[in-house]
């Protein structure tokens, strides 16, 4: 089986711009969650998605979103693009029977 | 809220040798999850070892145990015969039983390990 995918791997933008991340799940695999990675704040929980609905979210600003499609792939959106909002980006997929949460090599955003 | 401590910001161990990466948590739940999550270089997250708290038995991957301890609320990651691609970040993770909070995964600040040869 394929691995989780992300694209892009690397994105540079600048503030006040809005950016789209999006993440491929393992195959068969509804659960799809979102964590931001800093060297400040470590890894934090952003949201999860399952069957295309936002079952649990963390604590950030409204600008930060995202969605699932039925074919379970899902983006997240960060818009008002802040500098502090630079990390790597991770995004994880779970099938339903499993406790392991498969992660994809993630996102590094840079907001110049 | 659940939380996850990882004491140790760094360590390091000779190869071939032994380590052990300490992780408390606190929580108020009596099921739930435990992880530890090795992070290279590379930054693909790999689970390298889980533990069901309803579990008395420590959990085993080959060179990885753990020690739980569920009164204590503590969880550490012992890794035996130490390799250089050992080297990499390591977390503890915490996950609740309860569907309300879905996955949701609570990581400790991580411990990096150096493999010295």
């Amino acid at each position: 089986k394929a691995g989780v995918t992300q694209t892009p791997r690397y994105l540079i933008k600048t503030r006040g711009q809005q950016v789209t991340l999006s993440c491929s799940p393992i195959s068969g695999h509804r659960s799809v969650s979102w964590y931001q990675q800093t060297p400040g704040q470590g890894l934090q929980f952003l949201f999860e998605y399952f069957s295309e609905t936002q079952r649990n979210k963390g604590n950030f600003p409204g600008r930060f979103s995202g969605r699932q499609f039925s074919n379970s792939r899902s983006e997240m959106n960060v818009s008002t693009l802040e500098l502090g909002d630079s990390a790597l980006y991770l995004c994880a997929s779970r099938s339903g029977g499993d406790n392991e949460q498969f992660f994809g090599p993630g996102t590094r955003l840079t907001v110049l | 809220a659940q939380t996850v401590t990882q004491s140790q910001p760094e360590m390091s161990v000779q190869e071939a040798e032994t380590v052990t990466l300490s992780c408390t948590y606190d929580t108020s739940e009596s099921d739930y999850y435990l992880f530890w999550y090795k992070q290279p270089p590379s930054r693909q997250m790999i689970l390298v070892i889980r533990q069901e708290a309803y579990k008395q038995q420590n959990a085993t991957e080959n060179r990885f145990s753990v020690n739980f301890q569920k009164a204590a609320k503590s969880f550490s990651l012992k890794i035996s015969d130490s390799q250089l691609g050992d080297a990499a970040m390591y977390f503890c993770a915490y996950r609740s039983a309860f569907t309300q909070y879905g996955n949701k995964l609570v990581f400790g600040a991580g411990t990096i390990l150096r493999v010295k040869s």
